[in-house]
């Protein structure tokens, strides 16, 4: 079976920190996503790599970050962190598609609260 | 059906029933769909997915129904449990982006 595993599962930080959210993926995925959900809305990309040292922005990368250093492992980054930035952040990784398409594998989330 | 909005469709069905959860899509160049089952606490588990060259796909005790003509995606459950409680909500993707829906919340009664 595929593991996500995000680092933490509730975070509290506060209004202007830099908050780091860490996820490994143990199945040699070559695609890692970074999503936001909230309460009544389809989660909402932030940021996903496609490679080691390569990422592309999603749909609302504004105020956050990624580094991918490893292929395991994909890191979302709030540079300095605010409170419309309260969520359920999911990290997820798929098989980069041979000819067809493959789904997303998802971690357990991180709840953050940003005080 | 699935909803952008801030309250989640629900659905809630006697223990043994069968349940449909529907799905309306609305790129028709999607040609890969996915349903998810999130748990409470839990991240979205993977069920069953289904390609656009097929109308149908059938697993242990789902059922993926696809019409194109509509842009029409449901899961149907056999025989739901308890432990089939959840929201479950479905995603399409086309050549680029994949896209989720909010979901439908499924409750059984025992």
């Amino acid at each position: 079976d595929v593991k996500v595993t995000q680092s933490s599962r509730y975070l509290v930080k506060r209004t202007g920190e830099k908050v780091f959210l860490e996820c490994v993926q143990d199945m040699d995925h070559e695609n890692m996503f970074w999503y936001r959900q909230d309460p009544g809305l389809g989660l909402r990309l932030i940021y996903f790599s496609y490679d080691v040292k390569m990422k592309e922005k999603g749909d609302i990368p504004e105020g956050y970050s990624v580094s991918r250093e490893k292929k395991e492992r994909f890191s979302l980054i709030l540079e300095s962190a605010s409170t419309n930035q309260t969520s359920m952040y999911l990290c997820a990784s798929s098989l980069k598609p041979t000819g067809g398409r493959q789904p997303q594998h998802f971690g357990d989330g991180t709840r953050l609260s940003i005080l | 059906g699935e909803s952008v909005g801030l309250h989640l469709p629900t659905l809630s069905v006697q223990e043994g029933d069968n349940s449909i959860i529907n799905c309306a899509y609305s790129n028709s160049a999607s040609d890969y769909f996915i349903w998810y089952k999130q748990e409470s606490g839990k991240g979205p588990q993977f069920i069953i997915d289904i390609r656009s060259n097929m109308d149908k796909r059938q697993g242990q005790r789902v059922t993926v129904l696809l019409n194109k003509t509509v842009k029409h995606l449901s899961l149907q459950i056999a025989a739901t449990q308890p432990g089939d409680s959840a929201v479950y909500f479905c995603a399409e993707k086309d050549n680029n982006d994949m896209r989720f829906g909010a979901g439908t919340r499924l409750t059984v009664k025992p």
